[in-house]
């Protein structure tokens, strides 16, 4: 089965840690989104990649790394830096041009 | 910019009445429109599209037309379930935006037995 798949489904961070979600496709698509949800509220877009080795700032980066070394793979690292980690984690991907599909989400809190 | 607007919620209906969520758009040319519906605790999941003007898109009863003359892809279904209680999102994509995703802030529809 094509898909997105994200791991882990819940994750648990201490204060002053780094912590990293991982996202994986096998839908071959070339475009991989982070999005950062919270509470009641929208989607904001993170960081995304059109292309393996390339990825660019969303609407709130600071605080969040990324590395598109795989075509498949897109991780995103949560840093200390990051002040209210705490929300609903999703990722998704696309044929650049087309449709977006989104993986299950990482539920992310900060102990 | 581009934008998208989206009726606020919460929208309590009871079974197999009519639904109609509301959204509008700014952008420039031909957006593509998006509704997406999220399950609680799940990711979103694509329910329809719709790429040009006049386009109808439809899945699982839900239905949306984009209407270029009033900006608009509001969508509708003619007798919800409890099965539909969710919440759901509107949104476009665009070249002028690099094919980024504009959301809607999302409405959430209870459907009560």
């Amino acid at each position: 089965d094509g898909g997105i798949t994200q791991s882990p489904k819940y994750l648990f961070r201490k204060e002053g840690q780094n912590v990293t979600l991982s996202c994986e496709q096998n839908l071959n698509h070339d475009a991989m989104y982070w999005y950062r949800q919270d509470p009641g509220q929208g989607l904001r877009l993170i960081y995304y990649s059109q292309i393996v080795n390339d990825f660019q700032k969303g609407d709130i980066a600071e605080g969040y790394s990324v590395s598109r070394e795989k075509k498949e793979s897109f991780p995103l690292t949560v840093t200390s830096a990051q002040k209210n980690p705490t929300a609903f984690y999703l990722c998704a991907s696309s044929s650049y041009t087309d449709t977006q599909y989104f993986g299950p989400g990482t539920r992310l809190t900060v102990l | 910019g581009n934008s998208v607007t989206q009726m606020e919620g919460p929208v309590t209906l009871s079974e197999e009445a009519f639904l109609t969520i509301n959204c509008t758009y700014t952008a420039t040319g031909y957006p593509s429109l998006f509704w997406y519906v999220q399950y609680p605790g799940e990711g979103l999941q694509l329910l329809l599209k719709a790429t040009k003007a006049d386009d109808k898109g439809s899945n699982k009863g839900f239905e949306a037309t984009y209407r270029k003359e009033t900006t608009s892809f509001h969508l509708e279904k003619g007798s919800v379930q409890v099965s539909d209680s969710a919440v759901y999102f509107c949104a476009l994509s665009h070249r002028s935006n690099d094919y980024k995703l504009s959301f809607g802030a999302g409405t959430t529809v209870t459907v009560r037995a």
